[in-house]
């Protein structure tokens, strides 16, 4: 069964530190592009980045761009998102998605179930 | 970046009524556009891609068409279990943005 299983969220001081975990069970993450979504209490989807299956090709939304890194461990069939500066706009429930492709033009068809972040002093 | 919107924001609407949600980006996107259901409290959940595609489990009363910039979403027989609230998400490249969502009511 195609799996994927966050950790990592925490509640973290503001300007704080964060990597979160995706691991993946039932498909090797490096045949695909995958992805991280966010969702702020009571708001919409956000999606914040991905990382292709080559590793070659990442994306950073403007909102985390500059202090976040995405990255995959394909021995742990793992891929982290690590988040720097955090701010209370960091504040959401964290995502992970997969894709059933390896380049730009995918869509999410798993998701995990999420990882709470809360930024807060 | 391109633009998504979704209208209504929400609405409300009795069993067994045909919903209409409508995504709108703000460039032609082809047909590189999918829908995602999202119950409360629960994660999203992939109802149709390609426009039209319907993902594997969905039930039929679920479809999608458009493209270019002006998609939609049917619901042909609303059911209880059909309360949640429904994005749309361009992927033709990045960013692959989502829609703001509408929510669905039973009235």
């Amino acid at each position: 069964e195609v799996q994927l299983v966050e950790s990592g969220g925490a509640l973290v001081q503001p300007g704080g530190s964060l990597r979160l975990s995706c691991s993946a069970s039932g498909f090797t993450v490096s045949t695909y592009t995958m992805h991280w979504v966010r969702q702020a209490p009571g708001k919409g989807l956000e999606y914040v980045s991905a990382i292709s299956s080559s590793g070659g090709g990442t994306y950073f939304a403007d909102t985390v761009r500059g202090r976040s890194t995405i990255s995959r461990d394909n021995s742990k069939n793992t891929v982290y998102l690590q988040m720097s500066s955090l701010r209370a706009e960091d504040t959401a429930v964290y995502y992970c998605a997969k894709g059933p492709c390896g380049g730009d033009n995918c869509y999410l068809d798993v998701w995990g179930e999420g990882t709470t972040v809360t930024v807060s002093s | 970046d391109i633009q998504m919107t979704q209208s209504p924001s929400s609405l409300s609407a009795s069993v067994g009524d045909r919903v209409t949600i409508t995504c709108r980006a703000s460039q032609a996107i082809s047909t590189y556009l999918a829908w995602y259901q999202q119950k409360p409290g629960k994660v999203p959940n992939l109802l149709i891609y390609a426009a039209s595609t319907l993902q594997s489990g969905v039930p039929s009363r679920f479809s999608g068409s458009g493209s270019g910039t002006d998609f939609t979403l049917t619901i042909s027989n609303l059911q209880p279990e059909d309360v949640a609230t429904y994005y749309c998400q361009m992927y033709n490249g990045a960013p692959r943005t989502f829609g703001p969502g509408t929510k669905v009511d039973i009235k």
